[in-house]
C-alpha cells in the first residue's frame, strides 16, 4: 500500500514571492508517476504538474517545477511569481506504474495555499 | 463535451434516501475513475472501469454503494439508504488509455457532487 503525507495544512505567501509545498511518500514500488493537482473553491481538480520517478531530471510546467528526491521519498512543488489566481488547495499524489487493474491515484490530505496581495 | 461533468453539482438527501450521480467523461476516455472526498482531506479511491468493465471496487465503503458504466461511457453512482457519514464530495475523473509513449496518464477531473445526507 501506499501512503502520500503532505505535512503543512497551510501556508501563505506573498504575491510576487516563491513559496515551496513539501510531500513525501511511501512505497515499495520501484517505477511510478507523482503529480500534483490544485482544487481551487469550484472543487475541480486540476493537473499542475507529474513527474515520472524513472526519469531523474525534475518536472517544470512554466512557474511551477518540482524537486524530486527519489531516494528520501520527496517530492515538493516550487511555485514561483505566486499569482493570487494560485490560491487553491493543493493535493500531491501517487500512482504505480499500471499493470493490470491498478491505476488509482493516493493522495495527500492537501496544503491549503493563500496568496497575499 | 470538453471535460468531465457531473450532475447534480449539488445533493441534500434525508437519511435512508437512495441517490444517483452521474458522470459523463471526456469523450474516447476509456478510464473512469469514482473518488470520495471528506470535508478537509484528500480524495480515496472507490471503483475504476475500463471501458464497461468495473476492474477495482475495492474502495466501495459498504455494499450500499453501488456503480455502473453499462455502454462503456456515461457512470452512475448509486448509494442505497444513505447515512451521515456518507456526506462527501464524490469526484468522477476519467483518463486516456494507457500508453507509455503517447498517452496521458493524469486523470481529468469533474467538479464534484457535493451530497449532504440530513
Amino acid at each position: 500500500a501506499q501512503t502520500v503525507t503532505q505535512s503543512q495544512p497551510e501556508m501563505s505567501v506573498q504575491e510576487a514571492e516563491t513559496v515551496t509545498l513539501s510531500c513525501t511518500y511511501d512505497t515499495s514500488e520501484n517505477n511510478y508517476y507523482l503529480f500534483w493537482y490544485k482544487q481551487p473553491p469550484s472543487r475541480q481538480m486540476i493537473l499542475v504538474i507529474r513527474q515520472e520517478a524513472y526519469k531523474q531530471q525534475n518536472a517544470t510546467e512554466n512557474r511551477f517545477s518540482v524537486n524530486f528526491q527519489k531516494a528520501a521519498k520527496s517530492f515538493s512543488l516550487k511555485i514561483s511569481d505566486s499569482q493570487l489566481g494560485d490560491t487553491a488547495m493543493y493535493f500531491c499524489a501517487f500512482m504505480p506504474l499500471p499493470s493490470g487493474s491498478a491505476r488509482q491515484l493516493t493522495f495527500g490530505s492537501g496544503t491549503q495555499l493563500t496568496v497575499l496581495p | 463535451g470538453a471535460g468531465v461533468s457531473q450532475s447534480p453539482r449539488y445533493k441534500v438527501a434525508k437519511r435512508g434516501q437512495d441517490v444517483a450521480l452521474r458522470c459523463d467523461p471526456i469523450s474516447g476516455h476509456v478510464s473512469l475513475f469514482w473518488y470520495q472526498q471528506a470535508l478537509g482531506q484528500g480524495p480515496e479511491f472507490l471503483t475504476y472501469f475500463q471501458n464497461e468493465a468495473q476492474l477495482d471496487k475495492s474502495g466501495l465503503p459498504s455494499d450500499r454503494f453501488f456503480a455502473e458504466r453499462p455502454e462503456g461511457s456515461v457512470s452512475t453512482l448509486k448509494i442505497q439508504r444513505t447515512q451521515q457519514e456518507d456526506s462527501a464530495v464524490y469526484l468522477c475523473a476519467s483518463s486516456s488509455p494507457w500508453d507509455r509513449g503517447l498517452g496521458s496518464v493524469a486523470a481529468f477531473f469533474g467538479q464534484g457532487t457535493r451530497l449532504t445526507v440530513v
